[in-house]
């Protein structure tokens, strides 16, 4: 059964780099199906989808992060990571990590991790 | 403001079917195919209806989606109270070139 689990800080003070790693179990992340996908929910709200990252290291982001996001991907370790700069209180949410389909037209998230709570404060 | 539109909310009484409305356009569900998730309380999302109207293994045959233009549906038929939980729709933008989702459903059964 394949599982992912999100790690790192809870705690980042703002204008610092959020980072955070999702290590997959149970599957290889370097299958030519899947994107694997970055999403947080702040409290109270609804989802946002951060980017997503294929094996190879190729990525989408959304539009609205872009410039404060890198997602990046460790095949060896079977991990990727999400590192998010500049934040503010803004920022502070659930983050969930996520296996993507990568079909042309779908692109359903159908596993995720348990998500992080990463706050933001000084 | 999210992409696609749903009701912010949406209740029923056990044994009722309730429906709920995902609006978006035609860079998204127009041409792209719809997946709910269902989040209970506290835990993670978890994908419910996948490629418009297709369940996952596991996911009872109560739970049904449809789409048609630039709207979905999700319907919910026999309701329980197991199924008090937010709802979200979503989609793959081919403006955005990004995933877009709705911004959810909280379902109360009375």
């Amino acid at each position: 059964q394949l599982q992912l689990q999100e790690s790192g800080p809870g705690l980042v003070k703002p204008s610092e780099t959020l980072s955070l790693t999702c290590t997959v179990s149970g599957g290889s992340i370097s299958s030519s199906s899947y994107y694997w996908g970055w999403i947080r929910q702040p409290p109270g709200r609804g989802l946002e989808w951060i980017g997503s990252i294929y094996y190879r290291g190729s990525t989408y982001y959304n539009p609205s992060l872009k410039s404060r996001v890198t997602i990046s991907v460790d095949t060896s370790k079977n991990q990727f990571s999400l590192k998010l700069s500049s934040v503010t209180a803004a920022d502070t949410a659930v983050y969930y990590c996520a296996r993507q389909i990568r079909r042309l037209g779908d692109r359903e998230l159908d596993y995720w991790g348990q998500g992080t709570l990463v706050t933001v404060s000084s | 403001q999210s992409v696609l539109t749903q009701p912010p909310s949406a209740s029923g009484t056990p044994g009722q079917r309730v429906t709920i409305s995902c609006s978006g356009s035609s860079s998204n569900i127009g041409s792209n195919t719809v997946n709910w998730y269902q989040q209970l309380p506290g835990t993670a999302p978890k994908l419910l209806i996948y490629t418009n109207n297709q369940r996952p293994s596991g996911v009872p045959d109560r739970f049904s989606g449809s789409k048609s233009g630039t709207s979905a549906s999700l319907a919910i038929s026999g309701l329980q109270s197991e199924d008090e939980a937010d709802y979200y729709c979503a989609a793959w933008d081919d403006s955005l070139n990004g995933q877009v989702f709705g911004g959810g459903t909280k379902l109360t059964v009375l």
